[in-house]
């Protein structure tokens, strides 16, 4: 079965700095997508970012990007020039055709100190 | 505006009860999921629907059950069954279940649920 871990239960930055998240995930299957979710207090859940396995190129949000290494099955997510709303839980999600559904780390709760 | 609705935000069963958990869509959206979220568990998948009359249970569908009659609704009924129901419940929804076409989910914003 799919797995996906996320190493840093907590994080912290300061505001206008550079955070790196870090994701690793295990499948056999060679197409399947990862995503970055990102939860604030008020727990509505938000897409940042999204990668197709297929495609070398980093995808690239504004501030975030993300570093995959598909034979290291990792998939870290950069946030650029911190702001005090970044502050939230961050998901690592791993979605593959066999697997029908997301599946999601256990987060990384992020910080932003001003 | 399109979106996930789901209500009510908080809702308080008590020791025997069914309570159900309503989640509507007007995203014209074929796959809808329920997730329980619990503190340091990240999301667990419940059930999930990727059509119409059709639903396969997830990881813990333990104590849970759904209906899909409609392609707009995915409402979830906590049963006495299930043992420890205090969790925050996430609805979501997705153009379709197909690998090929996945743009990632849109979420409703939860309910939280507490047995008294």
């Amino acid at each position: 079965a799919q797995t996906v871990t996320q190493s840093q239960p907590e994080m912290s930055v300061q505001e206008a700095e550079t955070v790196t998240l870090s994701c690793t995930y295990d499948t056999s299957e060679s197409d399947y997508y990862l995503f970055w979710y990102k939860q604030p207090p008020s727990r509505q859940m938000i897409l940042v970012i999204r990668q197709e396995a297929y495609k070398q190129q980093n995808a690239t949000e504004n501030r975030f990007s993300v570093n995959f290494q598909k034979a290291a099955k990792s998939f870290s997510l950069k946030i650029s020039d911190s702001q005090l709303g970044d502050a939230a839980m961050y998901f690592c999600c791993y979605y593959g055709g066999s697997q029908g559904n997301l599946i999601f780390g256990k987060g990384t709760k992020l910080s932003v100190k001003p | 505006d399109g979106g996930i609705t789901q209500s009510p935000k908080y809702l308080f069963r008590k020791e025997g009860q069914n309570v159900t958990l309503s989640c509507e869509q007007n995203l014209n959206h074929d796959a809808m999921y329920w997730y329980r979220q619990d503190p340091g568990q990240g999301l667990r998948l419940i059930y999930y629907s990727q059509i119409v009359n059709d639903f396969q249970k997830g990881d813990i569908a333990e104590g849970y059950s759904v209906s899909r009659e409609k392609k707009e609704s995915f409402p979830l009924t906590v049963t006495s069954a299930q043992k420890n129901p205090t969790a925050f419940y996430l609805c979501a929804s997705s153009i379709t279940g197909r690998l090929s076409q996945n743009y990632g989910y849109t979420f409703g914003s939860g309910t939280r649920l507490t047995v008294v």
